[in-house]
Protein backbone atom coordinates (compact mmCIF):
# COMPACT_ATOMS: atom_id res chain seq x y z
CA UNK A 1 0.00 0.00 0.00
CA UNK A 2 1.86 2.93 -1.36
CA UNK A 3 -0.79 5.54 0.15
CA UNK A 4 0.33 9.19 -1.97
CA UNK A 5 2.76 9.03 -4.69
CA UNK A 6 4.64 12.52 -5.92
CA UNK A 7 6.55 12.52 -8.48
CA UNK A 8 9.65 13.57 -9.55
CA UNK A 9 10.76 14.08 -6.46
CA UNK A 10 13.22 16.86 -7.05
CA UNK A 11 13.00 19.05 -9.99
CA UNK A 12 15.53 22.87 -11.21
CA UNK A 13 13.34 24.76 -13.78
CA UNK A 14 14.25 28.02 -15.77
CA UNK A 15 12.31 30.24 -15.94
CA UNK A 16 9.40 30.26 -18.36
CA UNK A 17 10.11 26.26 -18.88
CA UNK A 18 6.87 24.20 -18.02
CA UNK A 19 6.12 21.38 -16.22
CA UNK A 20 3.71 19.03 -14.78
CA UNK A 21 3.68 17.44 -11.32
CA UNK A 22 2.34 14.12 -10.96
CA UNK A 23 0.44 12.48 -8.00
CA UNK A 24 -1.30 9.30 -7.35
CA UNK A 25 -3.33 7.77 -4.53
CA UNK A 26 -4.34 4.25 -4.22
CA UNK A 27 -6.52 4.97 -0.78
CA UNK A 28 -9.58 5.46 -3.18
CA UNK A 29 -10.25 8.74 -2.14
CA UNK A 30 -12.57 11.42 -3.22
CA UNK A 31 -10.46 14.43 -2.51
CA UNK A 32 -7.08 15.21 -3.40
CA UNK A 33 -4.96 18.78 -2.81
CA UNK A 34 -2.51 20.73 -4.17
CA UNK A 35 -0.65 22.65 -1.63
CA UNK A 36 2.90 24.78 -1.86
CA UNK A 37 4.95 25.12 1.58
CA UNK A 38 7.81 28.12 1.12
CA UNK A 39 10.53 27.96 3.93
CA UNK A 40 9.15 28.64 7.17
CA UNK A 41 5.50 28.67 6.13
CA UNK A 42 2.54 26.83 6.57
CA UNK A 43 0.93 24.93 3.76
CA UNK A 44 -1.45 27.48 1.31
CA UNK A 45 -3.63 25.46 -0.79
CA UNK A 46 -3.67 25.68 -4.91
CA UNK A 47 -5.97 23.77 -5.78
CA UNK A 48 -8.31 20.89 -4.52
CA UNK A 49 -10.18 18.29 -6.02
CA UNK A 50 -13.75 17.08 -3.67
CA UNK A 51 -14.62 14.34 -6.21
CA UNK A 52 -13.47 12.79 -9.09
CA UNK A 53 -14.18 15.52 -12.65
CA UNK A 54 -14.24 18.56 -10.21
CA UNK A 55 -11.87 20.87 -9.49
CA UNK A 56 -11.58 24.21 -7.60
CA UNK A 57 -9.21 26.84 -6.85
CA UNK A 58 -7.73 27.02 -3.19
CA UNK A 59 -5.91 30.00 -2.41
CA UNK A 60 -3.35 30.89 -4.64
CA UNK A 61 -3.66 29.55 -7.74
CA UNK A 62 -2.57 31.87 -10.11
CA UNK A 63 -0.17 30.25 -12.54
CA UNK A 64 -1.39 26.61 -11.93
CA UNK A 65 -3.33 24.46 -13.61
CA UNK A 66 -4.49 20.93 -12.37
CA UNK A 67 -6.27 17.82 -13.79
CA UNK A 68 -8.29 15.62 -12.32
CA UNK A 69 -7.45 12.44 -14.49
CA UNK A 70 -9.62 10.17 -12.57
CA UNK A 71 -10.22 9.32 -9.11
CA UNK A 72 -6.86 8.14 -8.45
CA UNK A 73 -4.11 11.04 -10.30
CA UNK A 74 -4.21 14.90 -9.62
CA UNK A 75 -1.71 16.47 -11.75
CA UNK A 76 -0.60 19.91 -11.58
CA UNK A 77 0.96 21.72 -13.71
CA UNK A 78 3.11 24.79 -14.26
CA UNK A 79 2.32 26.48 -18.30
CA UNK A 80 5.66 28.84 -17.65
CA UNK A 81 7.73 28.41 -14.51
CA UNK A 82 8.52 31.99 -12.08
CA UNK A 83 11.41 32.08 -9.33
CA UNK A 84 8.29 33.09 -7.20
CA UNK A 85 7.03 29.57 -7.91
CA UNK A 86 10.15 28.05 -6.11
CA UNK A 87 9.22 25.95 -3.29
CA UNK A 88 8.12 22.86 -1.84
CA UNK A 89 4.67 20.99 -2.94
CA UNK A 90 2.81 18.72 -1.64
CA UNK A 91 -0.13 16.56 -3.02
CA UNK A 92 -2.50 15.23 -0.68
CA UNK A 93 -5.86 12.87 -0.18
CA UNK A 94 -8.52 12.45 2.24
CA UNK A 95 -12.23 10.81 2.61
CA UNK A 96 -14.48 13.46 3.32
CA UNK A 97 -13.48 15.35 6.69
CA UNK A 98 -11.18 11.96 7.26
CA UNK A 99 -7.71 12.20 7.85
CA UNK A 100 -5.40 13.78 4.84
CA UNK A 101 -2.08 11.73 4.02
CA UNK A 102 0.28 13.55 2.12
CA UNK A 103 3.18 12.39 -0.53
CA UNK A 104 7.01 13.26 0.08
CA UNK A 105 6.82 16.28 -1.45
CA UNK A 106 8.23 18.07 -5.09
CA UNK A 107 11.22 20.58 -4.31
CA UNK A 108 11.17 22.58 -7.24
CA UNK A 109 13.41 25.40 -7.85
CA UNK A 110 13.01 27.64 -10.94
CA UNK A 111 15.98 29.81 -11.63
CA UNK B 1 -14.19 32.64 3.48
CA UNK B 2 -12.87 30.22 6.25
CA UNK B 3 -9.93 31.59 7.97
CA UNK B 4 -7.62 29.23 10.86
CA UNK B 5 -5.31 31.25 12.93
CA UNK B 6 -2.46 29.71 15.01
CA UNK B 7 -0.20 30.94 17.40
CA UNK B 8 2.50 31.12 18.39
CA UNK B 9 4.26 30.81 14.92
CA UNK B 10 7.73 30.11 17.02
CA UNK B 11 8.43 28.37 20.49
CA UNK B 12 11.74 27.64 21.52
CA UNK B 13 11.71 25.37 25.03
CA UNK B 14 14.40 24.25 26.86
CA UNK B 15 14.06 19.88 27.28
CA UNK B 16 11.63 19.35 29.74
CA UNK B 17 9.28 22.61 29.73
CA UNK B 18 5.79 22.24 28.43
CA UNK B 19 4.95 23.26 24.80
CA UNK B 20 1.30 25.12 23.66
CA UNK B 21 -0.12 25.58 20.63
CA UNK B 22 -3.47 27.18 19.70
CA UNK B 23 -5.67 27.40 17.06
CA UNK B 24 -8.67 29.87 16.37
CA UNK B 25 -11.09 30.07 13.20
CA UNK B 26 -13.69 32.55 12.54
CA UNK B 27 -16.36 29.81 11.52
CA UNK B 28 -17.34 27.18 13.33
CA UNK B 29 -15.56 23.95 12.21
CA UNK B 30 -17.19 20.39 11.43
CA UNK B 31 -13.77 18.96 12.74
CA UNK B 32 -10.05 19.89 12.99
CA UNK B 33 -7.36 17.73 12.98
CA UNK B 34 -3.56 18.12 14.03
CA UNK B 35 -0.27 16.94 12.54
CA UNK B 36 2.92 17.28 12.84
CA UNK B 37 5.98 18.13 9.78
CA UNK B 38 9.48 16.66 10.91
CA UNK B 39 12.58 18.94 9.16
CA UNK B 40 12.30 18.05 5.73
CA UNK B 41 9.61 15.96 5.70
CA UNK B 42 5.36 15.97 4.68
CA UNK B 43 3.18 16.69 7.62
CA UNK B 44 1.89 13.41 9.48
CA UNK B 45 -1.88 12.98 10.94
CA UNK B 46 -1.69 13.13 15.03
CA UNK B 47 -5.18 13.36 15.71
CA UNK B 48 -9.30 14.91 14.55
CA UNK B 49 -11.28 16.22 17.01
CA UNK B 50 -14.91 16.30 16.54
CA UNK B 51 -17.09 17.21 19.36
CA UNK B 52 -17.97 20.18 20.88
CA UNK B 53 -15.25 20.18 24.25
CA UNK B 54 -13.43 17.03 23.46
CA UNK B 55 -9.98 16.10 25.23
CA UNK B 56 -8.03 13.64 23.64
CA UNK B 57 -4.67 12.48 25.19
CA UNK B 58 -1.45 10.51 23.34
CA UNK B 59 1.19 9.63 25.56
CA UNK B 60 2.57 13.19 26.24
CA UNK B 61 0.09 15.20 23.94
CA UNK B 62 -3.15 16.48 24.92
CA UNK B 63 -5.49 18.13 22.06
CA UNK B 64 -9.00 20.02 23.04
CA UNK B 65 -11.73 21.08 20.49
CA UNK B 66 -13.91 24.70 22.14
CA UNK B 67 -16.99 24.12 23.15
CA UNK B 68 -17.82 26.30 20.51
CA UNK B 69 -15.89 24.13 17.71
CA UNK B 70 -14.16 27.53 16.96
CA UNK B 71 -10.61 27.05 18.66
CA UNK B 72 -8.45 24.08 19.81
CA UNK B 73 -4.90 23.28 21.28
CA UNK B 74 -2.33 21.01 21.22
CA UNK B 75 -0.28 20.72 24.25
CA UNK B 76 2.48 18.57 24.96
CA UNK B 77 4.28 17.92 28.75
CA UNK B 78 7.75 17.69 29.19
CA UNK B 79 9.05 18.56 25.92
CA UNK B 80 11.68 16.17 24.16
CA UNK B 81 14.14 16.74 21.31
CA UNK B 82 12.11 14.40 19.18
CA UNK B 83 9.04 16.97 19.52
CA UNK B 84 11.00 19.00 17.54
CA UNK B 85 9.47 20.14 14.25
CA UNK B 86 6.08 22.28 13.05
CA UNK B 87 2.61 21.29 14.53
CA UNK B 88 -0.09 22.25 11.99
CA UNK B 89 -3.82 22.43 12.49
CA UNK B 90 -6.12 21.72 10.07
CA UNK B 91 -9.65 22.63 10.04
CA UNK B 92 -12.77 20.91 8.56
CA UNK B 93 -15.55 23.55 7.42
CA UNK B 94 -18.66 23.38 6.28
CA UNK B 95 -17.24 23.72 2.49
CA UNK B 96 -17.10 20.15 1.25
CA UNK B 97 -13.53 18.94 0.18
CA UNK B 98 -11.53 21.94 1.27
CA UNK B 99 -9.02 21.60 3.37
CA UNK B 100 -7.48 24.95 5.41
CA UNK B 101 -4.55 24.71 7.28
CA UNK B 102 -3.35 27.26 10.28
CA UNK B 103 0.00 28.38 9.79
CA UNK B 104 1.56 26.07 12.07
CA UNK B 105 4.08 26.56 15.04
CA UNK B 106 7.75 25.95 14.22
CA UNK B 107 9.11 23.85 17.71
CA UNK B 108 12.25 23.65 18.70
CA UNK B 109 13.58 21.86 21.86
CA UNK B 110 17.02 22.90 23.33
CA UNK B 111 18.71 19.30 24.99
Amino acid sequence: NAGVTQTPKFQVLKTGQSMTLQCAQDMNHNSMYWYRQDPGMGLRLIYYSASEGTTDKGEVPNGYNVSRLNKREFSLRLESAAPSQTSVYFCASSRKDGEAFFGQGTRLTVV
Amino acid sequence: GQQVMQIPQYQHVQEGEDFTTYCNSSTTLSNIQWYKQRPGGHPVFLIQLVKSGEVKKQKRLTFQFGEAKKNSSLHITATQTTDVGTYFCLAGGTSYGKLTFGQGTILTVHP
